[in-house]
């Protein structure tokens, strides 16, 4: 039990859905992030939310749109992905953005 | 953008020996983190180190944040079977005000250990 919860823990959809990650943390932390891990490659940032504001996005492509509702819960709303989007998207948190971060176990993705 | 080289890529031990990997990067970090991750699973925290030469131990691993601030290794003794995974380690400039965020992540290393 890391203190960070991801829902669903395996995805599977068309390139035309629509569809929502979401992240829930019970570690009373401030800051969230999004982050893709993909095969052979370090894992790459996405966002970045601290209490609720969105103080990065990293040159994300707008088919990926976040939602931070309150320092416990993070979304990744989905919508017309690419095959290249398939991944394993990873959320994480810390108390603040300057401290250690804490992971989720992840979403699987698989766009078909 | 920075970029972390760890090595080795991959290893494979006998149950029981020692094993040591390493990152170095061509900037400075001021925070150093070490991470495992199981299969089906996310990054978990193994380490952090936040000050130039400190060593610091959790169990049978130990890390050290090198003095140039540029490089790091981790160190697991007598290994056993449940070391089995893939270590990240990761460096952060945490006073560096916008991008104090920002973790930057080796590709990591791949540990293989026979019983």
């Amino acid at each position: 039990e890391t203190g960070v919860t991801q829902t669903p823990r395996h995805l599977v959809m068309g390139m035309t859905n629509k569809k929502s990650l979401k992240c829930e943390q019970h570690l009373g932390h401030n800051a969230m992030y999004w982050y893709k891990q993909s095969a052979k490659k370090p894992l790459e940032l996405m966002f970045v939310y601290s209490l609720e504001e969105r103080v990065e996005n990293n040159s994300v492509p707008s088919r990926f749109s976040p939602e931070c509702p309150n320092s416990s819960h993070l979304f990744l709303h989905l919508h017309t992905l690419q095959p290249e989007d398939s991944a394993l998207y990873l959320c994480a948190s810390s108390d603040r953005v300057n401290q250690p971060q804490h992971f989720g176990d992840g979403t699987r993705l698989s766009i078909l | 953008g920075q970029q972390l080289n760890q090595s080795p890529q991959s290893m494979f031990i006998q149950e029981g020996e020692d094993v040591s990997m390493n990152c170095t990067s061509s900037s400075i970090f001021n925070t150093w983190l070490w991470y495992k991750q199981d299969p089906g699973e996310g990054p978990v925290l193994l380490i952090a180190l936040y000050k130039a030469g400190e060593l610091t131990s959790n169990g049978r691993l130990t890390a050290q944040f090198g003095i140039t601030r540029k490089d790091s290794f981790l160190n697991i003794s007598a290994s056993i079977p449940s070391d089995v995974g893939i270590y990240f380690c990761a460096g952060q400039l945490t006073d560096s005000g916008a991008g104090s965020y920002q973790l930057t992540f080796g590709k990591g290393t791949k540990l293989s250990v026979i019983p």
